[in-house]
């Protein structure tokens, strides 16, 4: 298995550009989920979703963030318009079962400048 | 939902000795699991605990889950340079998702 597939690695915008960040979870995992990581916050959960649908986007900063999951082997995440605050490392994660044993993704790190 | 809280935030230790990272929830927790980072990495699973007292053990580290299933703790013995990084407790409640502790980023002098 591949594990978790996030792309791009490395994301260099400018402020006021439109931002998009995918992800690929593990096959047969049923959730996934984004996470934003800085020095000053650590991880924060930004959504998640079950079975494809959003259960808690409570952790989605503002309106500029958005997250959509059309099928169960793609998810994105979409930043618009970015700002250089978003600049952060985001890693998606998938799990399944009872546990939620959580396998992470590589993590795409953003700069906004 | 629970908070996690984990304790101390950074840990600089002396290549040899022993140290150990504590983390506290809020609520009962259905599991706890624990995740380490090495430095430009991802959160790597470790191990997860269930059961009240559950103590795990992976070579040179101690899982230490709490009878009242509130807190736990991790033990390294004989630090190296090769545990170098982060580690996360994560609690879990019983629904989807993990709380993440803060982390103990752990450095090692040689």
């Amino acid at each position: 298995d591949a594990g978790v597939i996030q792309s791009p690695r490395h994301e260099v915008t400018e402020m006021g550009q439109e931002v998009t960040l995918r992800c690929k979870p593990i096959s047969g995992h049923n959730s996934l989920f984004w996470y934003r990581q800085t020095m000053m916050r650590g991880l924060e959960l930004l959504i998640y979703f079950n079975n494809n649908v959003p259960i808690d986007d409570s952790g989605m900063p503002e309106d500029r963030f958005s997250a959509k999951m059309p099928n169960a082997s793609f998810s994105t995440l979409k930043i618009q318009p970015s700002e250089p605050r978003d600049s952060a490392v985001y890693f998606c994660a998938s799990s399944s079962g009872q546990w939620r044993l959580y396998t992470f993704g590589s993590g795409t790190r953003l700069t906004v400048v | 939902g629970q908070q996690v809280m984990q304790i101390p935030q950074y840990q600089h230790v002396q290549e040899g000795e022993d140290f150990t990272t504590y983390c506290n929830s809020s609520t009962t927790l259905s599991n706890i699991q624990w995740y380490k980072q090495r430095p430009g990495g991802h959160p790597v699973f470790l191990i997860q605990l269930v059961k009240s007292g559950e103590v795990k053990k992976q070579k040179r580290l101690t899982f230490q889950f709490g009878e009242a299933k509130k807190n736990s703790s991790l033990h390294i013995t004989a630090t190296q340079t090769t545990d170098v990084g982060t580690y996360f407790c994560a609690g879990g409640g019983y629904d989807y998702k993990l709380s993440f502790g803060a982390g103990t980023t752990v450095t090692v002098r040689a």
